[in-house]
């Protein structure tokens, strides 16, 4: 079975701080979605990291897929009030075939004025 | 900006009774999913589907649940006979192809309430 594992699971800071998000498992995953997830609705896709290593940057965001494709990570520099919320990874497990997704439990993330 | 609609965004059903719960995915997509999230648990796969036809199931999609594709825009999750437990979140979510990699996109959820 093939499980994601989210640290830390709550984290609160204050505007101007910098964080950093962990999604770790023990399986290689041919791509990993980090998600973000606002209260009562679905999962809104962030980024899609593929390759070992590969780095990819949103504004103040910056993931990275670990080399072996097992792990990744969530840097939010700057944080802002607007950043707040539940972020999600999620590992897809084959290239070929149905590619479902393997969520971790989510860390979700207060950021306080 | 194509999105996956579901409807309803709320149901609320006695135990025993049937439920379908209804999404319309991105139209050029090819591969459809229905997840779960019980609240405050990690979202959950249950079905996916291609070609008309299931592609793959979790445990927790056992005889109660099936899934179907009616026409060329809707994709259905249909549970016969609700249990209390299957109150959760149900998404539905799409992908463009079958080979590679593609991102999924998800619906905003259908809440369903076992009362």
């Amino acid at each position: 079975t093939q499980l994601l594992e989210q640290s830390p699971q709550f984290l609160s800071i204050q505007e101007g701080e910098n964080l950093t998000v962990y999604c770790n498992s023990s399986s290689v995953f041919s791509s990993l979605q980090w998600y973000r997830q606002e209260p009562g609705e679905g999962p809104v896709l962030l980024v899609t990291v593929v390759t070992g290593g590969e780095v990819k940057k949103l504004k103040r965001l910056t993931f990275q897929f670990g080399d072996a494709r097992k792990d990744s990570s969530l840097h939010i520099t700057a944080a802002q009030p607007g950043d707040t919320g539940l972020y999600l990874c999620a590992g897809a497990d084959l290239i070929q075939g149905a590619q479902k997704l393997v969520f971790g439990q989510g860390t979700r993330l207060t950021i306080n004025p | 900006e194509p999105e996956v609609t579901q409807t309803p965004s709320h149901q609320v059903t006695q135990m025993g009774q049937e439920v379908i719960l209804r999404c319309v995915p991105i139209s050029n997509h090819l591969y459809f999913y229905w997840y779960r999230q019980i609240l405050g648990q990690k979202v959950e796969f249950l079905v996916s589907f291609y070609n008309n036809e299931i592609s793959e199931k979790s445990e927790i999609f056992d005889d109660q649940f099936s899934v179907e594709r009616p026409d060329g825009s809707n994709f259905t999750l249909k549970i016969r006979s609700t249990k209390l437990e299957d109150s959760a979140m149900y998404f539905c979510a799409s992908r463009e192809r079958s080979g590679g990699w593609a991102e999924a996109f998800f619906g905003q959820g259908t809440r369903l309430t076992v009362v």
